[in-house]
């Protein structure tokens, strides 16, 4: 079975902190994804990567950056955290050019104060 | 452009019940259609999914959804709801972009309430 594994369930900041939430799939999908999900608006893409060190600017990348250095691993960077920040963190894999369903880990609940 | 709506923030059906949760998509291209189920507290996975061949897909569960394209639809069914039914779903459209990069857009998602 594909394990999507996010670094953290729960996870308190302050407002300003540098927030990072690391993401591992042991499946070597090329694909992986960040996005938020807040009630009422669904999952809202942050970004993806399709491959080491590539990535791309999903519907809502602002306040945010990745980072992807190895295949397994997406990491998503709050470069200074706000209170609006505060959401549902769901991170998401998949491979190239097959049945394109997406594996996803359990969420980090971030809360920023 | 594409886009997803699901009809129906909440619904709720009795225990036995049909269940029935809509979705309609818009895409340029022929899409890849799926429906993800989200239980508390946890991330999604995958509940069914169409490609291409047969446009009546069968998921876990005992969920059916029919791929109808003429009326840009992919509505989720289950002939007799059950109690750990309760959970919410979303239905997903991807579309594959020169190059074979994924698009993918999600539905605003449904909370199914399931009534004893």
């Amino acid at each position: 079975d594909v394990k999507v594994t996010q670094s953290s369930r729960y996870l308190v900041k302050r407002t300003g902190e540098k927030v990072f939430l690391e993401c591992v799939q042991d499946m070597d999908h090329e694909n992986m994804f960040w996005y938020r999900q807040d009630p009422g608006l669904g999952l809202r893409l942050i970004y993806f990567s399709y491959d080491v060190k590539m990535k791309e600017k999903g519907d809502i990348p602002e306040g945010y950056s990745v980072s992807r250095e190895k295949k397994e691993r997406f990491s998503l960077i709050l470069e200074s955290a706000s209170t609006n920040q505060t959401s549902m963190y769901l991170c998401a894999s998949s491979l190239w050019g097959s049945s394109y369903e997406q594996y996803f880990g359990p969420g980090t609940r971030l809360t920023v104060t | 452009a594409q886009s997803v709506t699901q009809l129906g923030s909440h619904v709720s059906v009795s225990e036995g019940a049909l269940v029935l949760l809509r979705c309609n998509y818009s895409s340029s291209v022929p899409p890849y259609l799926f429906w993800y189920v989200q239980y508390p507290n946890q991330g999604l996975q995958l509940l069914l999914k169409y490609t291409t061949g047969a446009t009546l897909v069968k998921g876990i569960n005992g969920f059916e959804a029919e791929f109808k394209k003429s009326e840009t639809s992919f509505h989720l069914t289950k002939p007799s709801a059950h109690m750990s039914d309760a959970a919410e779903y979303f239905c997903a459209v991807t579309t594959i972009l020169p190059g074979g990069y994924q698009k993918v857009t999600f539905g605003t998602g449904t909370k199914l309430q399931v009534i004893p």
